[in-house]
C-alpha cells in the first residue's frame, strides 16, 4: 500500500517571505501522480499543484512550485511571496495511474504572519 | 469555471437517522469520489464511482454507506444508520479520466449526536 507522510505539523513564515513544506511518499510503483492541496479555514479542499511521475521538469503555478525527487520520493512545496491568504493547512496526495484514490498525508497547517 | 457543489452544508442528525449527501460533479466529469475527513486528522477515501457503479471502495465504506446517481446531474452518499463516529467533513470529488486531477467540493460536515 501506498503511504504519504509530512513531517511538518505546523510551520509559520513571515509575510513575502519563501516557505517549503517537506512531503514523501512510499510505494514501488513507476507511474503515478502527486498533488499539493490547500484547505483554508473554510476547510474546502483547493488544488495547488499537480506533479506527474514520468516528468522531470518540476511543476511550477505561479508563486507554488515543487521539488519533486522520485529517486528519493520526495516531493516538496515551495511558496514564495508567502502572502497572507496562504494560510491553511497544505495536504501532500498520492495517485497511482488508474482509476484509484487519492493517499493523503496528515497535513502540514501553515500560518502566515504579517 | 465549473465547479462541484455540494449540499447541506451542514447536517446535524440523531444517532441511527439515515442521512443523505448530496454532489453535483462537474458535468463533463465521468469518475466520482467520496472522501471524508474526521475532524483532525487526514482525508480517507471511501469510494469511487464509474458508469454507475462502484469502481472501488476502502474498508470504511461498509454496509451502512450506499451510493447512488439517481439522474444525469447528482451523486449521493447515503449513511443508513448513522453513528458518532461518522461525524466528520465529507468531501465529494470528480474527475474527468483516472489521470486527471480530482477536483473537490466545499464538503458537507457531518455531525452525528
Amino acid at each position: 500500500a501506498q503511504t504519504v507522510t509530512q513531517s511538518q505539523p505546523e510551520m509559520s513564515v513571515q509575510e513575502a517571505e519563501t516557505v517549503t513544506l517537506s512531503c514523501t511518499y512510499d510505494t514501488s510503483e513507476n507511474n503515478y501522480y502527486l498533488f499539493w492541496y490547500k484547505q483554508p479555514p473554510s476547510r474546502q479542499m483547493i488544488l495547488v499543484i499537480r506533479q506527474e511521475a514520468y516528468k522531470q521538469q518540476n511543476a511550477t503555478e505561479n508563486r507554488f512550485s515543487v521539488n519533486f525527487q522520485k529517486a528519493a520520493k520526495s516531493f516538496s512545496l515551495k511558496i514564495s511571496d508567502s502572502q497572507l491568504g496562504d494560510t491553511a493547512m497544505y495536504f501532500c496526495a498520492f495517485m497511482l495511474s488508474g482509476n484509484t484514490p487519492l493517499v493523503f498525508g496528515k497535513g502540514t497547517r501553515l500560518s502566515v504572519i504579517a | 469555471e465549473p465547479e462541484v457543489t455540494q449540499t447541506p452544508s451542514h447536517q446535524v442528525t440523531q444517532m441511527g437517522q439515515e442521512v443523505i449527501l448530496r454532489c453535483v460533479p462537474i458535468s463533463n466529469h465521468l469518475y466520482f469520489y467520496w472522501y471524508r475527513q474526521i475532524l483532525g486528522q487526514k482525508v480517507e477515501f471511501l469510494v469511487s464511482f464509474y458508469n454507475n457503479e462502484i469502481s472501488e471502495k476502502s474498508e470504511i465504506f461498509d454496509d451502512q454507506f450506499s451510493v447512488e446517481r439517481p439522474d444525469g446531474s447528482n451523486f449521493t452518499l447515503k449513511i443508513r444508520s448513522t453513528k458518532l463516529e461518522d461525524s466528520a467533513m465529507y468531501f465529494c470529488a470528480s474527475s474527468v479520466d483516472p489521470q486527471e486531477t480530482q477536483y473537490f467540493g466545499p464538503g458537507t460536515r457531518l455531525l452525528v449526536l
